[in-house]
């Protein structure tokens, strides 16, 4: 079955150091990788995505990377900032060719940024 | 143009009492989802719509039933609530569109079962 992990589970980085979070997946048909923050009490904000033609998207101080042969993909947060504390999901599907399609969500990682 | 809307925000039920809770979205999208989020386990689909008049199960679906009279708007109901499902539940939709798309999610309804 489609199953999505997520480490670490919570993590702690000082000011301006950089954070990154891992995510595997086991359904090799997968093509879609969104990531998603959560700030607490709130609803999940797509930050940023990439589909498995690529191997790496930037936008501004995030970018993830994605490794299809190895089945895991990665988010990447450069000169963290206090405000990027949240929980981060990430996510992938498998498009169906456009008749349905089904998010499977890794567990979370708490991100704490320390000023 | 509010995007994904859910209520209630909050709701407190006791066990065996039943309840709806209702998401609109006015993005005319037509795929709609329900999850729900427990600590520690991200988001768990329940239930979801490809268009008005279907639903189809989720990962979780068992205790909910779900209908989609409207395109606008997806219902998820609880006949007898129980204490494990006490959760956060989300509902998302999504322009339906060749290849992947984004979702977007509602507010959230926090739901304390007794």
């Amino acid at each position: 079955g489609e199953n999505v992990e997520q480490h670490p589970s919570t993590l702690s980085v000082q000011e301006g150091d950089s954070a990154v979070i891992k995510c595997t997946y086991s359904d090799s048909a997968s093509n879609y990788f969104p990531w998603y923050k959560q700030e607490l009490g709130k609803r999940p904000q797509l930050i940023i995505d990439i589909r498995s033609n690529v191997g790496e998207k930037k936008d501004q101080r995030i970018a993830v990377t994605l490794n299809k042969t190895a089945k895991h993909f990665s988010l990447h947060i450069t000169e963290t900032q206090p405000e990027d504390s949240a929980v981060y999901f990430c996510a992938a599907i498998f498009d169906y060719g456009g008749a349905t399609n089904k998010l499977i969500f890794g567990t979370g990682t708490l991100l704490a940024v320390q000023p | 143009n509010a995007g994904v809307t859910q209520t209630p925000k909050f709701r407190v039920l006791k066990t065996g009492q039943s309840m709806t809770l209702l998401c609109a979205q006015d993005m005319n999208h037509e795929y709609m989802y329900w999850y729900r989020q427990d600590p520690g386990m991200g988001l768990r689909l329940i239930h979801y719509s490809v268009g008005e008049g279907t639903t189809a199960k989720g990962e979780v679906p068992d205790g909910y039933n779900v209908s989609r009279l409207k395109k606008q708007n997806f219902l998820l109901g609880l006949e007898s609530a129980a204490p494990s499902q006490t959760s956060v539940y989300f509902c998302a939709s999504r322009l339906q569109g060749k290849g992947p798309d984004t979702q977007y999610f509602g507010p959230g309804t926090r739901l304390t079962v007794l």
